[in-house]
């Protein structure tokens, strides 16, 4: 079974300051993405990556894959209210099955 | 285009007994996942229909049945209910199977509440 594990599980910053919550597996990812979950609400996807050392950037949010596409990272500059939620990352193994993470939960204090 | 719904969105049942939820996905998708999500075990991975066949299936008992119909709407079934099977149960659309680059819609979730 495939485990990606999320760190930390618990964060609280202040508005403004910088972040990253990390992804990682022992196992290659075929593709991964990054989830956000709001309370009452499903996850809504931010980003898809699917090439080893790829960058993308969603405004203040940047997402990085692993050169060996086993590992991946969220960067959250100047962070915000509206930030604050369940971040999860989620990996195909190429079976077409995703799996979910354990979820990274992020509360932006004003 | 509207989203994925799923109804009823709260529920409460009584152990022993069986329920059945219901997913719409958005128009022209064909796969239907289906998740279990708690706050202890996260989000996990219950079954993948696509074009009204079982695609996937997770590592649930046999009381986690699902079906989906031909016109892509998607039913999970629980049967001799739980303390443990409380939960959200949410369901994703997309066009193609969800392991690949297609985004996966989620819906609202079902809350299900086992007394």
């Amino acid at each position: 079974t495939q485990l990606l594990e999320q760190s930390p599980q618990f964060l609280s910053i202040q508005e403004g300051e910088n972040l990253t919550v990390y992804c990682n597996s022992s196992s290659v990812f075929s593709s991964l993405q990054w989830y956000r979950q709001e309370p009452g609400e499903g996850p809504v996807l931010l980003v898809t990556v699917v090439t080893g050392g790829e960058v993308k950037k969603l405004k203040r949010l940047t997402f990085q894959f692993g050169d060996a596409r086993k590992d991946s990272s969220l960067h959250i500059t100047a962070a915000q209210p509206g930030d604050t939620g369940l971040y999860l990352c989620a990996g195909a193994f190429g079976n077409e099955k995703l799996t979910f993470g354990t979820g990274t939960r992020l509360t932006i204090i004003p | 285009k509207a989203g994925v719904t799923q109804t009823p969105r709260y529920l409460i049942k009584t152990r022993g007994q069986q329920v059945t939820l219901s997913c719409s996905p958005i128009s022209g998708h064909r796969s239907v996942s289906w998740y279990q999500q708690t706050p202890g075990q996260g989000l996990q991975f219950l079954f993948e229909y696509f074009s009204e066949t079982q695609r996937n299936k997770g590592n649930f008992p046999g009381r986690f049945s699902g079906r989906q119909f031909s016109n892509s709407r998607s039913e999970m079934n629980v049967s001799t209910l739980e303390l443990g099977d409380s939960a959200l149960y949410l369901c994703a659309s997309s066009y193609r199977l969800a392991g690949g680059t297609d985004t996966q819609y989620f819906g609202p979730g079902t809350r299900l509440t086992v007394l």
